[in-house]
């Protein structure tokens, strides 16, 4: 079954860091883009990034540089995003999603996302 | 990146048709037809119903249709059911290898 399953809930303290994981199933790992974004309660969806696993490239979206670090373990089929130096601002859900190599950008299929919340 | 502006809500009642428009820039919808919609009932997982401004991906009704003018992208929806009750959020190709969405439209079936 194609899918991406991601990680479980998270709860932070500002100025900690988070992972989540998003592992993916069905079909050729390093044949796709993964792309992260996020929904923060009350507002709509932001880019985050996106990592490619063929060629170990990552680009990140300005909010996000300095702060958000994405890798990947070809050998579980799984990326990582995390995020460091956290504010209450970053409490949101994280959703991995999955673009097909080439010149496309469009996404796919999308996991079911991750809740991170930020309190003290 | 400046978000794209989405209407925040629409509505229409079953089988009217509704459109839902996406207006970007120049660095963006305007110059890229990399305009993609996503349906995304909360707590489930976005889906995606229209890339490349026009094409359907496989499984998705041909209720739903994309287009573009300029700036300015649209989804279409006809035949309206209760089933497509949800927010919808277009999202686009912006230059420097990078996406951008709308703020998000919530869609009501009256």
């Amino acid at each position: 079954q194609v899918q991406l399953v991601q990680s479980g809930a998270e709860v932070e303290k500002p100025g900690a860091s988070v992972k989540v994981s998003c592992k993916a199933s069905g079909y050729t790992f390093t044949s796709y883009y993964m792309h992260w974004v996020r929904q923060a309660p009350g507002h709509g969806l932001e880019w985050m990034g996106m990592i490619n696993p063929s060629a170990g490239s990552t680009r990140y979206a300005e909010n996000f540089q300095g702060r958000v670090t994405m890798t990947w373990d070809t050998s579980t089929s799984t990326v990582y995003v995390e995020l460091s130096s956290l504010r209450s601002e970053d409490t949101a859900v994280y959703y991995c999603a999955r673009v097909a190599l080439g010149p496309f950008w469009h996404l796919d299929l999308w996991g079911r996302g991750t809740l991170v919340s930020v309190s003290s | 990146q400046s978000a794209l502006t989405q209407p925040a809500s629409v509505s229409g009642s079953p089988g009217q048709s509704i459109t839902i428009s996406c207006t970007g820039g120049n660095r963006d919808v305007a110059t890229y037809n990399l305009v993609s919609w996503y349906q995304h009932h909360p707590g489930k997982a976005p889906k995606l119903m229209i890339y490349e401004v026009t094409k359907r991906p496989s499984g998705i009704s041909n209720r739903f249709s994309g287009s573009k003018s300029g700036n300015t992208a649209s989804l279409t929806i006809s035949g309206l059911q209760a089933e497509d009750e949800a927010d919808y959020y277009c999202c686009s190709y912006a230059s420097s290898s990078s996406l951008v969405f709308g703020g998000g439209t919530k869609l009501t079936v009256l």
